[in-house]
């Protein structure tokens, strides 16, 4: 089946530098990507999103960048922050229906 | 800003209860979703409704049901809780029926079946 997966469960960098994560999609139809971030004991709160129309994204410190060529999902953060430490999933709308598919998350640890 | 508030954080209920959890959007949506996550597992979706009194299945719906009266509202209920529903349940709305956009979550509910 079509699925939503994330390279690495956990990620740890330290303060002020960049953080990357990663998330791979399978289902060629997909044109609309979110990424969530996940604080502990909260529901995911929406940062960014793209459109396959576009490869890349800019918020606020954060960054996404799709690659449709290679089925590619990145969420780049810059100057990671103490505050930035989460689990952040993606999502994406491949699946027919009005359900988005969620990847399982990345779990990011800010170290000082 | 879009508000989704769920009735309780955290709920302890014995098996063979009948639960129900609340779900209450601000902005008007017509998508509506409950999920739960589990570690390892991610969210898998239960229930959605895309209208007022509209309901379609999800990936897990055994042991679930929904009720959707109004449109602000949707609600989850477990008919009979069982140990293996204890979880994190999350509610999310999006907005305009049948466009797969960004959905907004609540703060969840932290439900333990003793």
């Amino acid at each position: 089946g079509e699925s939503v997966g994330l390279h690495l469960p956990t990620l740890s960098v330290q303060e002020g530098d960049n953080s990357i994560i990663n998330c791979a999609y399978s289902n060629s139809a997909s044109d609309y990507f979110i990424w969530y971030k996940q604080e502990s004991g909260k529901g995911p709160q929406f940062i960014i999103d793209i459109r396959s129309n576009m490869d890349k994204r800019q918020g606020q410190r954060v960054t996404v960048l799709l690659n449709k060529t290679v089925k590619h999902l990145s969420l780049q953060i810059a100057a990671t922050q103490p505050g930035d430490s989460a689990v952040y999933f993606c999502a994406e709308n491949g699946n027919s229906g009005y359900a988005l598919n969620f990847g399982k998350g990345t779990s990011l640890l800010v170290t000082p | 800003d879009v508000k989704v508030t769920q009735s309780s954080r955290y709920l302890v209920k014995r098996t063979g209860e009948k639960v129900f959890l609340e779900c209450v959007q601000d902005m008007d949506h017509e998508n509506m979703f409950w999920y739960r996550q589990d570690p390892g597992l991610g969210l898998r979706l239960i229930y959605f409704s895309y209208d007022v009194k509209m309901k379609e299945k999800g990936d897990i719906p055994e042991g679930y049901s929904v009720s959707r009266e109004k449109k602000e509202r949707f609600s989850l209920i477990l008919e009979s809780a069982s140990t293996n529903q204890t979880s994190m349940y999350l509610c999310a709305s999006s907005g305009k029926a049948g466009k797969r956009e960004t959905q907004y979550f609540g703060p969840g509910t932290r439900l333990l079946v003793l």
